[in-house]
């Protein structure tokens, strides 16, 4: 157990559908992440919060909606998917800088979109 | 931006045997690398990172890496690998730390199968 968790783990959901991920940090962090692993891809850095703000959006398709209502919780809010959206998505939690701090990942949401 | 690459997409060991799994970088600044590993549906475990201070860095399951500068390398190894190991393998670097964050750039992954 790494102090993050992410429900569900796994989410199978029609392009017409609209459902949520959760994750939440017990780590006292104050930054969190999203990222997208897909086969054979690298790992896609999705959002970046910092102290619940939104500081990065990596040029991420608006039918992935991010909330950050506090510092221990994050969501991604996902409606009318593609297929192609189908990977594990993956939640992350890290302190924030100058020091280097390492991130902590939960393990996963395997979503498949139909 | 800061980058590394993992050159090797498989790497085959025997049980028993050194394990090693490349990695170089390209930074502008202070490297801050780090080493993280996933088994099967998981998510990434931190192994080790590198800092400041001594090039070998130790780091959880027996696995260490060792930082040269002037060939810009981090490779992880291990002296003698388990089967358990088998598992991909993800070397970072952390990327431009703006606005209170630790945000890091991964290499595509290294998958590693120690063969019984």
């Amino acid at each position: 157990e790494t102090g993050v968790t992410q429900t569900p783990r796994h989410l199978v959901m029609g392009m017409t559908n609209k459902k949520s991920l959760k994750c939440e940090q017990h780590l006292g962090h104050n930054a969190m992440y999203w990222y997208k692993q897909s086969a054979k891809k690298p790992l896609e850095l999705m959002f970046v919060y910092s102290l619940e703000e939104r500081v990065e959006n990596n040029s991420v398709p608006s039918r992935f909606s991010p909330e950050c209502p506090n510092s221990s919780h994050l969501f991604l809010h996902l409606h009318t998917l593609q297929p192609e959206d189908s990977a594990l998505y993956l939640c992350a939690s890290s302190s924030g800088s100058p020091t280097p701090y390492e991130q902590y990942f939960g393990p996963g949401t395997r979503l498949t979109v139909t | 931006a800061q980058s590394v690459a993992q050159p090797e997409d498989q790497v085959n060991v025997a049980e028993g045997n050194p394990l090693t799994v490349k990695c170089t970088y390209s930074v502008s600044g202070n490297p801050y690398l780090f080493w993280y590993v996933q088994y099967p549906n998981r998510g990434l475990q931190f192994l080790l990172k590198y800092i400041t201070g001594d090039n070998l860095v130790k780091g959880s399951y027996g696995f260490e890496a060792e930082f040269n500068k002037s060939q810009t390398s981090f490779h992880l190894k291990k002296p003698s690998a388990l089967v358990s190991d088998s598992a991909l393998y993800f070397c970072a670097v952390r990327d431009s730390p703006l606005y209170g964050n630790n945000r890091l750039a991964f290499g595509k992954g290294n998958q590693v199968v120690v063969i019984p």
